[in-house]
């Protein structure tokens, strides 16, 4: 069965600092691998995805994603943070089977 | 474009009573998803619609949830009677068709607290 764990329930970084959220994953077969990022109060937004090709995925709001397939791993990045990136980050996994499976989130907190 | 339109934003009944959830999904979208979100955990997919027909339902509790999609376009989501459990809040999301790499546009979701 396929799976997504983000290890760390809460991330606090410092406003201009880079940041790192934590995704690991398990499925069979070639893994289709996103982040959504939930604001207050506000449904899930899609960030980037990983289909195919380059291990590094850039999305929206300068994050971006590493894939890296020998540690089952999909971390969220960015270079320099901003207090208005303060939110709660879900990874989320999609095999052949076509459903979409959320880990359990990760909010990340951006001090000024 | 519009976004996908859910109602009510909030909901709270006692147990044992009916709730009614509704979607409006963005125009021309033919999949459409359920998720229940309880505080702490990720979404949880209940069930999945592809134009009016149902892809996935398996972790819907079928005993007292039922969905439909109505001519293909809004869904309610019904929970008939409900348990203290059933206290999340629930998107709803939709996309253009349903495929492994595409990506959903969420609702601002119904927060239901069951009393």
């Amino acid at each position: 069965a396929q799976s997504v764990a983000q290890p760390e329930d809460q991330v606090n970084v410092a406003e201009g600092n880079p940041l790192t959220v934590k995704c690991t994953y398990s499925v069979s077969g070639n893994p289709y691998l996103f982040w959504y990022v939930q604001y207050p109060n506000r449904g899930l937004q899609f960030l980037l995805k990983y289909i195919t090709g380059d291990n590094l995925v850039k999305g929206s709001y300068g994050f971006e994603a590493e894939f890296n397939k020998s540690q089952t791993s999909f971390h969220l990045k960015k270079p320099s943070a901003l207090v208005s990136d303060s939110a709660l980050y879900f990874c989320a996994v999609n095999n052949q089977g076509g459903k979409l499976i959320f880990g359990q989130g990760t909010e990340l907190s951006v001090k000024p | 474009e519009a976004g996908v339109a859910q109602s009510p934003r909030y909901k709270i009944i006692e147990k044992r009573q009916s709730v009614a959830f509704w979607c409006n999904p963005i125009s021309g979208h033919a999949t459409l998803y359920w998720y229940q979100q309880i505080l702490g955990q990720g979404p949880k997919l209940l069930i999945q619609f592809q134009n009016n027909g149902v892809v996935d339902d398996s972790q819907l509790p079928k005993d007292r949830f039922s969905a439909e999609r109505l001519k293909g376009v809004d869904s309610t989501l019904k929970i008939q009677p409900a348990k203290l459990e059933d206290s999340a809040v629930y998107l709803c999301a939709s996309s253009t068709h349903w495929a492994n790499d595409e990506k959903l546009f969420f609702g601002s979701g119904t927060q239901l607290s069951v009393l």
